[in-house]
């Protein structure tokens, strides 16, 4: 298993609220990635990292926000929760271009 | 505009037999292509790839054919195994650009006994 968790597994919150995802690497790879997958849309890219304090936007990356102050995390933030942000969230490193590998994900829903 | 498509929801095989699934792209900017399995519950793993100056590349029972000029490319299963049913997801990226991955929306297949 490529060195990555993501915390929390598993949360339930209202909508309004502010939440904050998190992916943390033991990899000391440059590249980081959040994924949102829902059903019939695959996995679309929301936000990306290319070296620390280095991001940039994905396809879907209204209402998210990141940051990455340390090489080993990258923080997601919806600073208010939406019905339409209940996903499953995915956190994939990559030490170049080519491959990516994943977390084990993040379940959101947003009630 | 889906960039990359997987027009087969599901598919389902009889163990021992090859199990085809296919994956199709728009962008002819796309230059390297990556096949990734997911369990449930579980994150992608990714199983393998090509790049655009081959039109074949093989790794065990999985092979992965490439047809640039018809935008398709395809992934081999043989034989099929129980242990491989799970969800397909064809991917595309455009290289040198921090691996920016486009993703199909999915193939589930089902090897039965």
């Amino acid at each position: 298993d490529a060195g990555i968790t993501q915390s929390p597994r598993h949360k339930v919150t209202e909508t309004g609220t502010p939440v904050t995802l998190r992916c943390h690497q033991t990899e000391n790879h440059r590249y980081m990635y959040w994924y949102r997958q829902d059903p019939g849309h695959g996995l679309r890219l929301i936000h990306y990292s290319y070296g620390v304090k280095d991001t940039d936007k994905g396809e879907v990356s209204d209402g998210y926000s990141v940051s990455r102050s340390k090489t080993e995390d990258f923080l997601l933030t919806l600073e208010s929760a939406t019905s339409s942000q209940t996903s499953v969230y995915f956190c994939a490193i990559s030490p170049s271009s080519y491959e990516q590998y994943f977390g084990p994900g993040t379940r959101l829903t947003v009630t | 505009d889906q960039q990359v498509k997987q027009n087969s929801p599901s598919l389902s095989v009889q163990e021992g037999r090859i199990s085809i699934l296919n994956c199709d792209y728009t962008n002819s900017m796309f230059d390297y292509f990556l096949w990734y399995k997911k369990y449930p519950a579980e994150g992608p793993t990714f199983l393998i790839s090509i790049s655009s100056i081959k039109d074949k590349n093989e790794d065990g029972r999985f092979t992965v054919f490439l047809n640039k000029s018809a935008k398709h490319l395809s992934l081999h299963i043989v034989p099929s195994q129980p242990g491989d049913s799970a969800v397909y997801f064809c991917a595309a990226e455009v290289t040198g650009t921090a691996s920016k991955l486009t993703f199909g929306t999915g193939t589930r297949l089902q090897v039965t006994l």
